[in-house]
């Protein structure tokens, strides 16, 4: 299985942009990358994937290397609330995208 | 979008009883399942995932077993607890890869329970 390396904590000042970086350099062709969050006691949430384009949503926009080994996740603007365990995953077509694993993620602070 | 039902929310159990955690879905028909345990301040540890009625993937040699019932039912269960049995289990939810044909799934997101805090003393 493809695997994903994050930096185990980052700090932001609260309102700043923040940006989360995920290396996965044997990443294939047809992995997609996936990103969810997780506030304390709480199960993960969705955020944003994509596949080779860069991506936006509400909540926050991926922004995928041409060579597809690396993306970031970006927060343009950091609250409190985006105070989180932050998560890289990449979905691997083996046996159909079925299987899903985690690693340890990102602790994202976010100081007032 | 799915919504994932665990209960209960906090579970306190003596070393050596039974254990049984149920999971729910709705809003999707034909998901694939999953068991994630976390340990305090770590990260998500895969433990089963089924692809449909009685079918179960394991993917951690333990004393717990999973079992697939129904469609959008997913049980955990142990025999004999252990104390590294302690931690906090989520549920999650993908719906089936036949779903999204384009991307045979890849595109698909997972839901996750509100989980289940395990002490085991």
């Amino acid at each position: 299985d493809a695997k994903t390396t994050q930096p185990n904590s980052m700090e932001s000042n609260e309102e700043e942009p923040v940006h989360l970086p995920c290396n996965h350099s044997t990443i294939s062709g047809t992995d997609y990358i996936h990103w969810y969050r997780q506030l304390p006691s709480q199960g993960p949430e969705y955020v944003i994937h994509g596949l080779t384009s860069n991506v936006n949503n509400r909540m926050a926009s991926l922004a995928i290397a041409e060579d597809r080994k690396s993306s970031t996740l970006i927060l343009h603007r950091a609250t409190l609330r985006d105070a989180a365990v932050y998560y890289c995953i990449l979905r691997d077509p083996l046996w159909g995208y079925q299987k899903v694993t985690f690693g340890t993620g990102t602790k994202l602070q976010v100081i007032p | 979008s799915q919504t994932i039902h665990q209960w209960p929310a906090t579970l306190v159990q003596p070393v050596g009883s039974p254990l049984s955690l149920e999971c729910t879905v709705e809003g999707t028909s034909n998901p694939n399942l999953y068991w994630y345990r976390q340990a305090a301040g770590r990260g998500l540890q895969l433990l089963f995932y089924s692809v449909g009625i009685g079918q179960i993937s394991s993917e951690v040699p333990q004393n717990l077993s999973a079992s697939r019932p129904q469609d959008r039912q997913f049980i955990l269960s142990s025999k004999k607890l252990l104390l590294s049995d302690s931690g906090f289990y989520l549920c999650a939810s993908v719906s089936g890869a036949g779903r999204d044909k384009e991307s045979g799934g890849g595109n698909e997101k997972l839901f996750f329970g509100s989980g289940t805090q395990l002490s085991v003393l």
